[in-house]
C-alpha cells in the first residue's frame, strides 16, 4: 500500500529535549516536505527536498532541521524544542509530475512543555 | 506567502450546494489543488487544475480562472461528512510544492 508514514503520532516533552520525527515513503517521490498546522494559520511548510541532499527551507524554518540522505526518508529534527513549537506536524511526499498531488502522513502531534 | 486567500468558515444545509471560493497572485501560476482535511487527520486530495474551465469529479467541481487568480470548489448534493476544512494550494514557478491556503472551515447542518 501506498503511503508516507510519520513517527511519533504523539509526544509530550520537554523544552530543549532533542527530538526527531521521522518520515517514510514507499513510492519513490522525489520531492518531500514538512508542515506545521496551527489554528487560524493553515498549513505552513518547514522544509522540503526535491531529491536525496537537497533540501531548501519553507516560510519557517527556524528551530528545524531536515536531512535527506535516502530518498524514501526526510526526519525532522528539532535540536533545542519550544513551546512554540507545539503544533500538529505533517509529512508529505509527491513525484516530480505536474498534475501529481502530495501524499500526507496522518501527522504528529508535538506538545513541548 | 504568496497571498492565498479563502473564507474562514462557512455554513451550509445538508442536499444544498456551496461554493468555497480562493484567489491567489497569478505571477508565476504552475497549478492548483484542492484539499479535504477532517479534524485531526491528514489532508486528502480532492482535485487539479491548470487551464481554466471546471473539472467534475462527482459531487465536486472544481473552477479555476488563470487571469482572476481565482478558483472555487463546488459541493453538490451536502453529506454531514462534508464537514471538514478545505484547503487551496497553489504551485508557483518552478516548484513542484504547493503553497498552502489557511483553508476554509465547512460545517453542514441538518
Amino acid at each position: 500500500e501506498a503511503q508516507v508514514t510519520q513517527n511519533p503520532r504523539y509526544l509530550i516533552t520537554v523544552t530543549g529535549k532533542k527530538l526527531t520525527v521521522t518520515c517514510s515513503q514507499n513510492m519513490n517521490h522525489e520531492y518531500m516536505s514538512w508542515y506545521r498546522q496551527d489554528p487560524g494559520l493553515g498549513l505552513r511548510q518547514i522544509y522540503y527536498s526535491m531529491n536525496v541532499e537537497v533540501t531548501d527551507k519553507g516560510d519557517v524554518p527556524e528551530g528545524y532541521k531536515v536531512s535527506r540522505k535516502e530518498k524514501r526518508n526526510f526526519p525532522l529534527i528539532l535540536e533545542s524544542p519550544s513551546p512554540n513549537q507545539t503544533s500538529l506536524y505533517f509529512c508529505a511526499s509527491s513525484s516530480g509530475s505536474g498534475n501529481q498531488p502530495q501524499h500526507f502522513g496522518d501527522g504528529t502531534r508535538l506538545s513541548i512543555l | 506567502g504568496q497571498n492565498i486567500d479563502q473564507p474562514t468558515e462557512m455554513t451550509a444545509t445538508e442536499g444544498a450546494i456551496v461554493q468555497i471560493n480562493c484567489t491567489y497572485q497569478t505571477s508565476g501560476f504552475n497549478g492548483l489543488f484542492w484539499y479535504q482535511q477532517h479534524a485531526g487527520e491528514a489532508p486528502t486530495f480532492l482535485s487539479y487544475n491548470v487551464l481554466d474551465g471546471l473539472e467534475e469529479k462527482g459531487r465536486f467541481s472544481s473552477f479555476l480562472s488563470r487571469s482572476k487568480g481565482y478558483s472555487y470548489l463546488l459541493l453538490k448534493e451536502l453529506q454531514m461528512k462534508d464537514s471538514a476544512s478545505y484547503l487551496c494550494a497553489v504551485r508557483l514557478g518552478g516548484s513542484y510544492i504547493p503553497t498552502f491556503g489557511r483553508g476554509t472551515s465547512l460545517i453542514v447542518h441538518p
